[in-house]
């Protein structure tokens, strides 16, 4: 496989359920971002990692617990989610953090849909 | 605060027509700017990048870039059905390290008519 993947596609989850999205990068990238997309709203940051370190946490709440166990692999534990929480989960990556600066840009995952009910 | 403003359209052309995108930001250091398609239930994709001020060419698509007025535009030539997307402007803030995450806009909504 090449690019970015995101398991699985689809996701519908009560409010009590735990589970996880993952996503894996076979672009030799070191930075790895979760993207929430909401209708009619930008894409909303979530958690960036850069070397399997989180550099950031967008005030994200904890009900959201992002994983990078390595470069090319990154998880999202979802448990005790809401209905606003519906939504496209899109993981991205990138050369490195400065790479948003130059010409690459990210390279996006299909994306999870995920619906709360 | 970090803004991209786009028009949400949508923006409705006519096949083989031009269709002019837009985008606005707020960080006057911003260097590098980023077009990205997004066909309905899909992710999104870079379609183009620019740094420079003025004109870059890339088949059909233009993008043009004005640093003074704080503007970004994607044209796009001879419409086709298949340009039918959601076009996001995207802008990294000017610092790299932490802060070197991409901001996106709303996104402008093309349709091009048969």
């Amino acid at each position: 496989e090449t690019g970015v993947t995101q398991t699985p596609r689809h996701l519908v989850m009560g409010m009590t359920n735990k589970k996880s999205l993952k996503c894996e990068q076979h672009l030799g990238h070191n930075a790895m971002y979760w993207y929430k997309q909401s209708a009619k709203k930008p894409l909303e940051l979530m958690f960036v990692y850069n070397f399997k370190e989180q550099t950031e946490n967008n005030s994200v709440p904890s009900r959201f617990s992002p994983e990078c166990p390595n470069s090319s692999h990154l998880f999202l534990h979802l448990h005790t989610l809401q209905p606003e929480d519906s939504a496209l989960y899109l993981c991205a990556s990138s050369q490195d953090l400065g790479a948003t600066g130059g010409r690459y840009g990210y390279t996006f995952g299909s994306g999870t849909r995920l619906t709360v009910v | 605060q970090k803004e991209v403003e786009q028009n949400s359209g949508p923006l409705s052309v006519p096949e083989g027509a031009i269709a002019s995108l837009n985008c606005t930001y707020s960080d006057r250091g911003s260097q590098s700017f980023f077009w990205y398609r997004q066909y309905s239930g899909k992710s999104p994709e870079l379609i183009m990048f620019i740094y420079s001020n003025g004109d870059k060419e890339d088949g059909r698509f233009t993008a043009q870039l004005n640093k003074a007025s704080q503007y970004v535009s994607l044209l796009i030539r001879d419409s086709q059905p298949s340009d039918s997307a959601t076009y996001l402007c995207a802008v990294p803030p000017p610092y790299g390290g932490s802060q070197g995450n991409l901001i996106f806009g709303k996104g402008t909504k093309l349709s091009v008519k048969p």
